[in-house]
């Protein structure tokens, strides 16, 4: 149980164009969920968290109208960049926490690897 | 807001030996405490956690030990196999702040056969 998917796995796209990734949990419902960028070698940096229905909430520095999150339902989250440019290339990583319960736990996707050229 | 530190950063050790990496956290108020294992050009993957209630918590190789008085906090790999080399991250997070995990700097474990 607990399975994320992310799509696409990987994506090179010109700079200027928009690309969208999509975060889904497979077996179980998401209020909440996060969406990460890791560099080479190093952590996990939170850019937003994503709630179901709500506007998302961004960390300092993030730029909202550049990375734009939908979070239409209990299973799917989007994160679109916009105008990608070289330094967006990263990777992008999306996690889930449980509807049910009081635990804690994030489950984590399997990453989008985006290269803009 | 919450600051996680871990080390050491990379960790080599003999197959069969045992593997510790340490984490601090300076707010008190976090709750949780998760290890996560990344293997290269993947996500994240969840392999232990450990709540502030509890001091320790072992699942067969793997051991997690809390010191809330201290904020610290310890994953053990006993018996190192070459299947355990990979990124380790710490991370801690407060429910009452959205659950938003702040992570460690991780460590890349290398086991030698």
């Amino acid at each position: 149980g607990a399975v994320v998917s992310q799509h696409p796995s990987r994506v090179i796209c010109k700079s200027g164009t928009s690309v969208k990734i999509e975060c889904r949990s497979l077996d179980f419902q998401a209020t909440t969920m996060f969406w990460y960028r890791q560099f080479p070698k190093k952590s996990l940096m939170l850019m937003a968290t994503s709630n179901e229905g709500s506007k998302a909430t961004y960390e300092q520095g993030v730029e909202k109208d550049k990375f734009l999150i939908n979070h239409a339902s209990l299973t799917l989250s989007t994160l679109t960049v916009t105008s990608a440019h070289p330094e967006d290339s990263s990777f992008y990583i999306c996690s889930a926490r449980a509807l049910a319960g009081t635990y804690n736990e994030q489950f984590f996707g399997p990453g989008t690897r985006l290269t803009v050229l | 807001g919450e600051n996680v530190e871990q080390h050491p950063s990379t960790l080599s050790v003999q197959e069969g030996d045992s593997a510790v990496i340490k984490c601090t956290y300076s707010d008190s108020a976090s709750n949780y405490f998760p290890w996560y294992k990344q293997e290269l050009g993947k996500g994240p993957q969840l392999i232990i956690d450990i709540r502030s209630n509890v001091g320790e918590k072992k699942d067969q190789r793997i051991a997690v030990t809390l010191n809330k008085t201290a904020k610290h906090f310890s994953l053990h790999i006993t018996e190192t196999q070459p299947e355990d080399s990979a990124v380790y991250f710490c991370a801690a997070s407060n429910g009452a702040a959205g659950n938003k995990l702040t992570f460690g700097g991780g460590t890349r474990v290398l086991v030698k056969p």
